[in-house]
């Protein structure tokens, strides 16, 4: 198994540009979730999704579109980048929420910066 | 909402020696999870430790340990015979039993010195 999946590892944009981070996952996990790290913050939840064709927004939303067609990948787009979504993202997946195995497994991150 | 607390942004200890990491939660929840993620430089999140807020039983994982106080909603994690390769970033998280939103604290910079 690869585990959790990212890609690029790395992005630079200029402000008002889009682009799409990437995420796949192959252990067949319902739950995927997108973070962004900021310094002195920790992991912040933008998106979620319980399954295929199933979305919805965590903490911080704004700016991010996120859509699930199939189980495996789960991509994260940035509509207009600004300057404040500099970051680093994560992308995670799990069991479901009633699985007593329940734990959250971490992609390695995309580090952005928007100038 | 629930919030997770880390006190200490940053701690060191000497290498072999024992060190106690802080954190406490606010919810009004009763079935929820509580987790220890390590973060080294490479920035991969690392999954060090679980407790199930139900057990009353400390969680142990070879040389980490927790202690879990439910009724004072704090969530320590002790690292015995400190080693170099425990040198990261250390989050404190916390899930509701019945989804998997998890909130994160803000970290500690943990250096173990040679």
């Amino acid at each position: 198994n690869a585990g959790v999946t990212q890609t690029p590892k790395f992005q630079v944009l200029k402000t008002g540009q889009s682009m799409t981070l990437q995420c796949a996952q192959d252990m067949n996990h319902e739950y995927m979730s997108w973070y962004r790290q900021d310094p002195g913050m920790g992991l912040r939840l933008i998106h979620y999704s319980v399954g295929a064709g199933i979305t919805d927004q965590g903490e911080v939303p704004n700016g991010y579109n996120v859509s699930r067609s199939t189980t495996e990948d789960f991509p994260l787009r940035l509509l207009s980048a600004a300057p404040s979504q500099t970051s680093v993202y994560f992308c995670a997946s799990s069991y479901t929420p009633r699985d007593p195995r329940n734990e959250q497994f971490f992609g390695p991150g995309t580090r952005l910066t928007v100038l | 909402a629930q919030t997770v607390t880390q006190s200490q942004p940053e701690m060191s200890v000497q290498e072999a020696e024992t060190v106690t990491l802080s954190c406490t939660y606010d919810t009004s929840e009763s079935n929820y999870y509580l987790f220890w993620y390590k973060q080294p430089p490479s920035r991969q999140m690392i999954l060090v430790i679980r407790q199930e807020a139900y057990k009353q039983q400390n969680a142990t994982e070879n040389r980490f340990s927790v202690n879990f106080q439910k009724a004072a909603k704090s969530f320590s994690l002790k690292i015995s015979d400190s080693q170099l390769g425990d040198t990261a970033m250390y989050f404190c998280a916390f899930m509701k039993q019945d989804n998997n939103d998890m909130r994160f604290g803000a970290g500690t910079r943990l250096t173990v010195k040679p």
